[in-house]
């Protein structure tokens, strides 16, 4: 079984750019999370996907990031404009509905200098 | 919303036994879970138990669970150096989505060969 793909695995960018990372998670895994992983700390959820549709995006800040997974399996991450404080490690995960367990991509590691 | 906390760092010899310890603040949770995450790698699903079970044994890994303190720990017995790496304890939170983990800020293990 193939895992959850996630492209590019670094990005350096400048503050003020723009950055878009992809995912593209296990075949029929119905349910897509974007986390972002901060150095040092656990990953903490920016949104959830069920399909096509946005369950909780409650946690993302809205007045920069963006997501979507317009054909309910492959979904993209955009940060407009970048901050400093946006260095991170984004994990995407997918799993099956109900289901805890998810399977997690290398993920895309952010650098904004 | 669901609290998790971990020691940092735990450093063992090869061949020793490694407990690595977490708490968590929902009582509510069902299932609890330990992931791992390699340098540069996304997280793995290394166990979990249900809420119900004191114990469960997977191999090397015995994952305890004390319902009444909140506390779950992970043990890993006769340690190896290919387990050097960051464990995380992941609980289900309660935000507005389902299916959504908080992780605590992860446990770095070292192994001394």
């Amino acid at each position: 079984e193939a895992g959850v793909a996630q492209s590019p695995r670094y990005k350096i960018i400048e503050k003020r750019q723009s950055v878009a990372f992809w995912c593209n998670p296990i075949s029929g895994h119905a349910t897509l999370y974007w986390y972002q992983q901060i150095l040092g700390q656990g990953p903490k959820l920016l949104i959830q996907f069920q399909n096509n549709g946005v369950v909780d995006d409650s946690q993302l800040p809205k007045d920069r990031f963006s997501a979507e997974r317009l054909k309910g399996v492959d979904s993209t991450l955009k940060i407009q404009p970048a901050k400093l404080e946006d260095s991170a490690v984004y994990l995407c995960a997918s799993s099956f509905t109900g289901d805890y367990g998810y399977t997690f991509g290398s993920g895309t590691r952010l650098t904004v200098v | 919303g669901e609290d998790v906390e971990q020691s940092l760092f735990l450093s063992v010899r090869e061949g020793d036994s490694s407990v690595i310890n977490c708490t968590y603040t929902d009582s509510s949770s069902t299932y609890l879970y330990w992931y791992k995450q390699e340098p540069g790698a996304g997280l793995q699903l290394l166990t979990y138990i249900f809420s119900n079970m004191d114990m469960k044994q997977d191999q090397r890994l015995t994952v305890l669970l004390n319902k009444k303190d909140k506390h779950l720990s992970l043990r890993i017995a006769d340690t190896q150096t290919g387990d050097s790496a960051i464990y995380f304890c992941a609980a289900p939170s309660s935000g507005a989505g389902s299916y959504q983990l908080t992780f605590g800020k992860g446990t770095k293990l070292s192994v001394i060969p």
